[in-house]
């Protein structure tokens, strides 16, 4: 069983949003915090945040604040990432990844699959 | 925020060598918030150290993080044809979180 499975490609105009879905399963989803990362084509990580599957706290990178919102849904133990006013240096594929519950400051174990994320004129 | 600047970019070794990739901190860094990734081609990133020295479930004993304050290393005893793959160190002892540039290990 894999424990973070996220939504599918998408290919996105400039300017538009995008909502990226992250579900876990085999462990209690309230017990953990979910970081959001991304890898530009060839390059390498960039943190964009962190949400609380408990207590619903949020950290985002400075970069981002104002342009993504991070949600979770423990009905169903999904966590969300909606970036807004895309643009075409937002291309780059998405991860998910599970870390602590009270604070950003933790190791991310594990990794979604990924989700790319494309934005074109 | 804090830079983190990996040495060697790429690395080119055999199977069976001993391979050394640092990480240098542009400040001082708690150990127990730094840690290391492996990522294969077309795949996630796997962690593989925590805590700059203690090894992740299931992974192997031949990998091995050592380091503290700004100078961070990982050791790779004996190359197995599945560690050819790109490396990277994190800090999460400030916000914003930040990773190396990342080290290429190739055979």
């Amino acid at each position: 069983q894999v424990p973070l499975v996220q939504s599918g490609a998408e290919v996105k105009k400039t300017g538009a949003s995008v909502k990226v879905s992250c579900k876990a399963s085999g462990y209690t989803f309230t017990s953990y915090g979910i970081n959001w990362v991304r890898q530009a084509p060839g390059q390498g990580l960039e943190w964009v945040g962190w949400i609380s599957a408990y207590s619903g706290n949020i950290k985002y990178a400075q970069k981002f604040q104002g342009r993504v919102t991070l949600t979770t849904d423990a009905s169903t133990s999904t966590a969300y990432m909606e970036l807004r006013s895309l643009r075409s240096d937002d291309t780059a594929v998405y991860y998910c990844a599970r870390s602590s519950d009270y604070s950003y400051a933790d190791w991310f174990d594990p990794w979604g699959q990924g989700t790319l994320v494309t934005v074109s004129s | 925020e804090t830079v983190l600047t990996q040495f060697p970019g790429t690395l080119s070794l055999s199977p069976g060598e001993r391979a050394t990739l640092s990480c240098r901190a542009s400040q001082r860094v708690t150990s127990s918030h730094f840690a290391w990734y492996q990522q294969r081609p077309g795949q996630a990133p796997r962690l593989l150290i925590y805590g700059a020295s203690s090894r992740a479930t299931g992974i192997p004993d031949r990998f091995s993080g050592s380091g503290s304050g700004t100078d961070f290393t990982l050791t790779i005893s004996s190359l197995e044809p599945e560690d050819f793959a790109v490396y990277y160190c994190q800090q999460f002892d400030s916000s914003p979180i930040t990773f190396g540039q990342g080290t290429r290990l190739d055979i």
